[in-house]
């Protein structure tokens, strides 16, 4: 069965720093895999959605990159701001979509 | 854009109680997820459906049954609520078929179920 393991769990960093998030997955045989936002308390907003055969999307501030053979994604969110405080998934579609457990990031201004 | 509602924000339901939870898309999305989803568990799949009349179980379909009589709605029926079965329900729609590369899911709010 598909595993995916975002690490570390919680992330604080002060305003304007650029910063990484890491997902990782068992299985490479995926159609995809899809970044999402979830603020307490709410649903999920879906941020990127990378197809297996492309090596990374972006939108805005936000890049994600895919490297299927290894099992890695990686979302770079550039000059971060206090509004992107939020808990961050990563989602892989396969037979189904299976969830990491997210990275709660806190911002400081 | 998409769409996705659900009839719920809070509930709170007595232990043995019939409930439902209601989902509508407006985007004519084919397939419909229920999750549920609990701190340090993650997301995981309860039912899922990719037509009209038709249900798949997800990994812990125990305690919950669906129903799809229309495209746009999918109903998550638990039939006698238990406190284990406290937790935060996420709808989610997506459009193509299974396999497809571009099947991006599109979550609702989300309903904070408590079973006293």
């Amino acid at each position: 069965k598909q595993e995916v393991t975002q690490i570390p769990a919680a992330l604080s960093v002060p305003e304007g720093e650029n910063l990484v998030l890491n997902c990782s997955f068992t299985d490479s045989a995926i159609y995809n895999l899809q970044w999402f936002r979830q603020d307490p308390g709410k649903g999920l907003t879906s941020l990127l959605l990378i197809q297996s055969s492309q090596r990374e999307q972006t939108s805005g501030r936000l890049n994600a990159s895919l490297d299927k053979s290894s099992g890695r994604s990686t979302l770079y969110i550039a000059a971060s701001q206090p509004g992107d405080s939020a808990t961050y998934l990563c989602a892989v579609y396969g037979n189904q979509f299976y969830f990491g457990t997210g990275t709660s990031l806190t911002v400081i201004p | 854009d998409v769409k996705v509602t659900q009839s719920s924000r809070y509930l709170v339901k007595r232990t043995g109680e019939k409930v439902f939870l209601e989902c509508v898309q407006d985007m004519d999305h084919e397939n419909m997820f229920w999750y549920r989803q609990d701190p340090g568990l993650g997301l995981r799949l309860i039912y899922f459906s990719y037509d009209v009349k038709m249900k798949e179980k997800g990994d812990i379909p125990e305690g919950y049954s669906v129903s799809r009589e229309k495209k746009e709605r999918f109903s998550l029926i638990l039939e006698s609520a238990s406190t284990n079965q406290t937790s935060m329900y996420l709808c989610a729609s997506s459009l193509y078929p299974s396999g497809s590369p571009y099947n991006e899911q599109f979550f609702g709010p989300g309903t904070r179920l408590t079973v006293l």
